[in-house]
């Protein structure tokens, strides 16, 4: 059973660089994307980027002025930095991971529980 | 005008079948789209039910029930989950997504209520 699990500060002052990261346990972090995906409270799911495990990156054209993702192989994890954050970044952010379907597709298949994070001095 | 729009609430009565749109914005055509579809109950993380793209490019997701299932309305240029036979454990959010370029998007989601 692939496990995920986000770490990383709750609150962050505004301006500053948000940094999380998900540590993937009890499977490969080969072979496969990973992705943050945020939900702003009461609200709907915003994609943030994903990362293949060789390090190649998709960002969400809206935050990609803002977002690097990267991953470290040796300790199983990777990584978000989201610099000049705002009150509009306040969000719980999941860690998850994408799954084949056959072809070109894929599908989220396992997620951490995620982490609030606020942006307030 | 966002890609994806869902209805914010829908509610149904246990035992009866529900039918959750996803409407593509105005001129992205839905027939070469896969979409995702997602549930997400309070407190937790969402949970993959399900792709379509046609009868014969879908995919379930491991352990999901057969009443749940997906489709499409091209007149309405929208993708359907369909749920039959409604439980008291199928209140939740519902959330479909697709790949569109270069970004994957998500719809604002459906509050679905069964009372």
């Amino acid at each position: 059973q692939v496990q995920l699990q986000e770490s990383g500060p709750g609150l962050v002052k505004p301006s500053e660089t948000l940094s999380l990261t998900c540590i993937v346990s009890s499977g490969s972090i080969s072979g496969y994307h990973w992705s943050w995906i945020r939900q702003p409270p009461g609200e709907g799911l915003e994609w943030i980027g994903h990362i293949y495990y060789s390090g190649s990156t998709t960002y969400n054209p809206s935050l990609k002025s803002r977002v690097t993702i990267s991953v470290d192989m040796s300790k199983r994890q990777f990584s978000l930095n989201l610099n000049s954050m705002t009150a509009a970044d306040t969000a719980v952010y999941y860690c998850a991971r994408w799954a084949p379907c056959g072809g070109d597709c894929y599908y989220l298949d396992y997620w951490g529980q995620g982490t609030l994070v606020t942006v307030s001095s | 005008q966002a890609v994806l729009t869902q209805p914010s609430s829908l509610s149904a009565s246990p035992g009866a079948s529900a039918s959750l749109t996803c409407t593509l914005r105005s001129g992205v055509n839905v027939d070469p789209y896969r979409i995702y579809w997602y549930q997400q109950k309070p407190g937790s993380p969402p949970q993959y039910l399900l792709r379509y793209k046609s009868d014969s490019d879908k995919h379930q997701g491991s352990g999901v029930p057969s009443r749940f299932s997906g489709s499409k309305d091209a007149s309405a240029n929208a993708g359907i989950l369909f749920i039959s036979g409604l439980q008291s454990e199928d209140e939740a959010d519902y959330y479909c997504m697709l790949w569109h370029i270069n970004a994957w998007v998500f719809g604002g989601g459906t509050k679905l209520t069964v009372l």
